[in-house]
C-alpha cells in the first residue's frame, strides 16, 4: 500500500479479553516498529522487527504482550488478559532498513479497555 | 530527567504568526525526527535530520549537534497547523536500531 496501515482504528474491549492489533507496513520495508502512547505522553518503544525476527522486544511491558511478523510483512501485536492500564494508542512504523532510514508511521489503533 | 525535552508544552498562536518549537536531548544521537500528530492519533513524519537545516514548504527544521538542540519553525502559521509536534531521537549508542526516544510533544493551537 501507499502508507503504513493499522487496523482496527479503534478497539473497545472488556477487561480480561484478548485483542489483536494489525500493522501492514509499506511494501518492501524490512524494519517494523511498535510503540505505545498513553494519554498526554510521547510514544514509547515496544518491539522492533527486522524481517521476520524480533530484533529487540525490550519494550514489551510484560508477558501478556506478544508480537509476530511471520512472513516479514504484516505484523500483529497480541495482548492477553487486557487490563484498563493497557488503554492507549498503539502506533506502528516501518522503514526501508534499520539504522538511519526514515520511519513512516501508521494512524494508530486506539485501544480502550473497559 | 527525560532524555528528550520539548518546549513549550503548549502553544497558542494567531494565524500568520511565526512559531518555534524547541527540542533538547541529552544523549548521543544518529538522527532526529520531527513528527506531527493530529487528533485521532495518526503520526506524520515531517523531517529526519542529522545535521544542518531542512525546509519543506512553510516548515523549517534545524539541528545543532554540538548543543544537542533542534528547532522546528512554522512560518505564516495557519489553523490547519494545529496539532501535536513531537521530537524523537535515534540513539547513536546503545538501544536497538529501531529504538526511537520521543519527547512528550508540543500542543500547538493556531487561532484564526
Amino acid at each position: 500500500g501507499a502508507g503504513v496501515s493499522q487496523t482496527p482504528s479503534n478497539k473497545v474491549t472488556e477487561k480480561g479479553k484478548y485483542v489483536e492489533l494489525r500493522c501492514d507496513p509499506i511494501s518492501g520495508h524490512t524494519a517494523l516498529y511498535w510503540y505505545r502512547q498513553s494519554l498526554g505522553q510521547g510514544p514509547e518503544f515496544l518491539i522492533y522487527f527486522q524481517g521476520t525476527g524480533a530484533a529487540d522486544d525490550s519494550g514489551l511491558p510484560n508477558d501478556r504482550f506478544f508480537a509476530v511478523r511471520p512472513e516479514g510483512s504484516v505484523s500483529t501485536l497480541k495482548i492477553q488478559r487486557t487490563e484498563r492500564g493497557d488503554s492507549a494508542v498503539y502506533l506502528c512504523a516501518s522503514s526501508l532498513a534499520a539504522g538511519t532510514a526514515e520511519a513512516f508511521f501508521g494512524q494508530g489503533t486506539r485501544l480502550t479497555v473497559v | 530527567k527525560n532524555e528528550v525535552e520539548q518546549s513549550p508544552q503548549n502553544l497558542t498562536a494567531q494565524e500568520g504568526e511565526f512559531i518555534t518549537i524547541n527540542c533538547s536531548y541529552s544523549v548521543g544521537i544518529s538522527a532526529l525526527h520531527w513528527l506531527q500528530q493530529h487528533p485521532g492519533g495518526g503520526i506524520v513524519s515531517l523531517f529526519m535530520l542529522s545535521s544542518g537545516k531542512k525546509k519543506h514548504g512553510r516548515l523549517i527544521a534545524t539541528i545543532n549537534i554540538q548543543e544537542k538542540h533542534s528547532s522546528l519553525h512554522i512560518t505564516a502559521s495557519h489553523p490547519r497547523d494545529s496539532a501535536v509536534y513531537i521530537c524523537a531521537v535515534k540513539l547513536l549508542y546503545g538501544g536497538s536500531q529501531g529504538n526511537l526516544i520521543f519527547g512528550k510533544g508540543t500542543k500547538l493551537s493556531v487561532k484564526p
